[in-house]
C-alpha cells in the first residue's frame, strides 16, 4: 500500500519569501512522486515528477523538489514566492512497476497563500 | 497534440435526478482513464479507472457508475443523485506504462440541491 501525507493544510508566505510545502510518502516499493498545482475551479496541472533519475527535480514556474529516500520525503520549494503562486498543491505517489494501473494516491492538499 | 475535454463545467441537479458527465481524450490511443472526486477539504478520491474499452474498476462503493463505450470516452453516471454526491469531478488520463503523471480535465462542479 502507498500513502502520502502533506504536512500543513494551509501555508502562508510573503511575496519574495521562500516557499516550502512538505510531503512525506509511504511505499513498499520504489515510488514515483509528483507535485500538482490547482487553481480555483480548474483541473490539476503537473508541476514536476520524480521517476528514479536525479533526486533533485526541477519543474515549471521555478519550483523544485528533492527526493530523500532516508526521510521518505519529497518537499516542494521555490526560492521566492510570487502572488501568482497562490493555489492548492497536491503531492502524489505511484508505485513503480507492478499492476497499479497508474493509479495515483494524492495527499490532502496544501493551500498556499501569498501576501503582498 | 493530446487534449482532454470534460463537460459540463458546472451542473446543479436536484436530489433524485440522473447524472451523466462525459470526458473525451484526443491525440492518443488506449489511454488509462480515471474519475476522481474532490470534496471540500478532502483531497482527491479515486472513483473509477479504466484500462480499456468496457473495462471499469471501482475504487469505492457509491451511488455512481462509470462506462467506457469507446477507447477515448469515459462517462460517469448516476441513476439518482444524493446530496453527498456534490463535489468537483475530475477526469484524467495517462499514457500506458509507469513513471507518467496524469493529464487532468478542467473539472465539473456538481451541486446537488
Amino acid at each position: 500500500a502507498q500513502s502520502v501525507t502533506q504536512l500543513g493544510s494551509h501555508v502562508s508566505v510573503s511575496e519574495g519569501a521562500l516557499v516550502l510545502l512538505r510531503c512525506n510518502y509511504s511505499s513498499s516499493v520504489p515510488p514515483y512522486l509528483f507535485w500538482y498545482v490547482q487553481y480555483p475551479n480548474q483541473g490539476l496541472q503537473l508541476l514536476l515528477k520524480y521517476t528514479s533519475a536525479a533526486t533533485l527535480v526541477k519543474g515549471i514556474n521555478g519550483f523544485e523538489a528533492e527526493f530523500k529516500k532516508s526521510e521518505t520525503s519529497f518537499h516542494l520549494t521555490k526560492p521566492s514566492a510570487h502572488m501568482s503562486d497562490a493555489a492548492e498543491y497536491f503531492c502524489a505517489v505511484n508505485r513503480a512497476g507492478g499492476t497499479s494501473y497508474g493509479k495515483l494516491t494524492f495527499g490532502q492538499g496544501t493551500i498556499l497563500t501569498v501576501h503582498p | 497534440s493530446q487534449t482532454i475535454h470534460q463537460w459540463p463545467a458546472t451542473l446543479v441537479q436536484p436530489v433524485g435526478s440522473p447524472l451523466s458527465l462525459e470526458c473525451t481524450v484526443e491525440g492518443t490511443s488506449n489511454p488509462n482513464l480515471y474519475w476522481y472526486r474532490q470534496a471540500a477539504g478532502r483531497g482527491l478520491q479515486l472513483l473509477f479507472y479504466s484500462v480499456g474499452i468496457g473495462q471499469i474498476s471501482s475504487e469505492v462503493p457509491q451511488n455512481l457508475s462509470a462506462s467506457r463505450p469507446q477507447d477515448r470516452q469515459f462517462i460517469l453516471s448516476s441513476k439518482k443523485l444524493l446530496l453527498s454526491d456534490s463535489g468537483f469531478y475530475l477526469c484524467a488520463w495517462r499514457v500506458t506504462g509507469t513513471g507518467f503523471g496524469y493529464t487532468f480535465g478542467s473539472g465539473t462542479r456538481l451541486t446537488v440541491v
